[in-house]
């Protein structure tokens, strides 16, 4: 069991948005700015999409933004690309006493 | 550019010790706060975050699994060493090893491909 919670999975056509969520603590996602996305395509590594809960690393499209309210952060994809099915990964720091980083469980997402 | 390669056995037995090497090419691992940090996936589950290594050799292990790990750093060779004790059918996974990102470390943004580890008699 995953210590942060994403839904299963989710989906929207062409050129909609979508939103996936991961929800934590106040140890994790609430306590720190320090969220991260990652896509991870089919026998692939995972890629880093949105890193501190907003940032876009060089070359990831603006079509991928991150945000965080509470204990929850979540990440958007605007204009749905076919390219964009994958699954998605949020992590968290989750310092406190002890360095640690948590994962969701992952989340399908599917270009209907 | 920046790559990492993983690089151990595909195969080892419960009980036995898994080291696994991590060569890497495009940054230093003796340039301030630079880390290099080893992920793991069982097929078809979620990621699981093992171990950090700084530049100054400060380390960090996943509480869970503390007791079982250790990351060691040969600068002179850029390379990162993982060793995990004890290991058990249930550490089957591709381990990944990345380059840190952040002001914590706690994000990485370059990947090995990764390597397959199968513990089984």
């Amino acid at each position: 069991q995953s210590a942060l919670t994403q839904p299963p999975s989710a989906s929207g056509s062409p050129g909609q948005s979508v939103t996936i969520s991961c929800t934590g603590t106040s140890s994790d996602v609430g306590g720190y700015n320090y969220v991260s996305w990652y896509q991870q395509h089919p026998g692939k590594a995972p890629k880093l999409m949105i890193y501190e809960v907003s940032k876009r690393p060089s070359g990831v499209p603006d079509r991928f933004s991150g945000s965080k309210s509470g204990n929850t952060a979540s990440l958007t994809v605007s204009g749905l690309q076919a390219e964009d099915e994958a699954d998605y990964y949020c992590s968290s720091y989750a310092g406190s006493n002890n360095f640690d980083v948590v994962f969701g469980g992952g989340t399908k997402l599917t270009v209907l | 550019q920046i790559t990492l390669k993983e690089s151990g056995p595909t195969l080892v037995k419960p009980t036995q010790t898994l080291t696994l090497t991590c060569t890497f090419s495009g940054f230093s691992l003796s340039t301030s706060g630079v880390g290099v940090g080893w992920i793991r996936q069982p097929p078809g589950k979620a990621l699981e975050w093992l171990a950090l290594i700084y530049w100054d050799d400060d380390k960090r292990y996943s509480p869970s699994l503390k007791s079982r790990l250790t990351i060691t750093k040969d600068t002179s060779k850029n390379q990162v060493v993982l060793t995990m004790t004890n290991m058990d059918p249930v550490d089957t996974a591709t381990y990944y090893c990345a380059h840190s990102a952040g002001a914590t470390g706690s994000s990485w943004d370059y990947w090995g491909q990764g390597t397959l580890v199968t513990v089984s008699s």
